[in-house]
């Protein structure tokens, strides 16, 4: 099993393009998050979802979108990049308290 | 609100010594559950240890060691002879029930940096 797996591993965008990310699951889980790393800081939650076709907001979802269309995809969307969404961004797939976490794409918006 | 303080910004110490990483959460609720993880300079996220609220028994795992005391709502990590690869930053999250979607939320501290020197 590949676990989680995050696509891209790196990006550099420039101010205003857009780009999507992608998460894959093989564990058949419910929920799964994406959650944003800053320096200094721990992981701060932007969207989730519990189920296919289900999201929700998170703790720092302005200017992202996401998608479930699949059980096993969740992709999160920057319409619009700004400065302030350069971060590594982790996505986890989970069981009601337990998740477990792809490897990061750290993302450089110019 | 619920909250995970890990006041330690940055420790440093000589390989072999034990250090002791503290976690002090805050939560209304009864039943929630405690994690540190592991993140190497690789960037990853390493699972180390869950432990839920009504079980309060200390935990050793070789020469990893958690103090788990709610009377301090405190979640404390140490680890016993120190060595170079144990260097990085180690975080201690919470997990709350979300129960308007039975979901869990994961509240993450800011993290540790521990620096082994040789």
């Amino acid at each position: 099993n590949a676990g989680v797996t995050q696509t891209p591993k790196f990006r550099v965008l420039k101010t205003g393009q857009s780009m999507t990310l992608l998460c894959a699951q093989d564990m058949n889980h419910e929920y799964m998050y994406w959650y944003r790393q800053d320096p200094g800081m721990g992981l701060r939650l932007i969207h989730y979802s519990v189920g296919e076709g289900t999201t929700a907001k998170g703790e720092v979802p302005d200017g992202y979108n996401v998608s479930r269309l699949k059980k096993q995809n969740f992709l999160l969307g920057l319409e619009s990049a700004a400065p302030s969404q350069t971060s590594v961004y982790f996505c986890a797939s989970g069981i009601t308290y337990e998740q477990y976490f792809g490897p990061g794409t750290r993302l450089t918006v110019t | 609100a619920q909250k995970v303080t890990q006041a330690q910004t940055e420790i440093s110490v000589v390989e072999k010594e034990d250090v002791t990483l503290d976690c002090v959460y805050e939560t209304r609720d009864t039943t929630y559950y405690l994690f540190w993880y592991k993140q190497p300079p690789s960037g990853e996220l390493v699972f180390l240890i869950r432990r839920n609220s009504f079980d309060e028994q200390n935990e050793i795992s070789g020469r990893y060691s958690w103090n788990f005391q709610k009377s301090t709502s405190s979640f404390n990590f140490t680890i016993t002879a120190s060595q170079v690869v144990d260097s990085a930053v180690y975080f201690c999250a919470l997990s709350e029930e979300i129960l308007w979607d039975s979901n869990y939320q994961l509240i993450w501290g800011a993290g540790t940096k521990l620096i082994i020197k040789p």
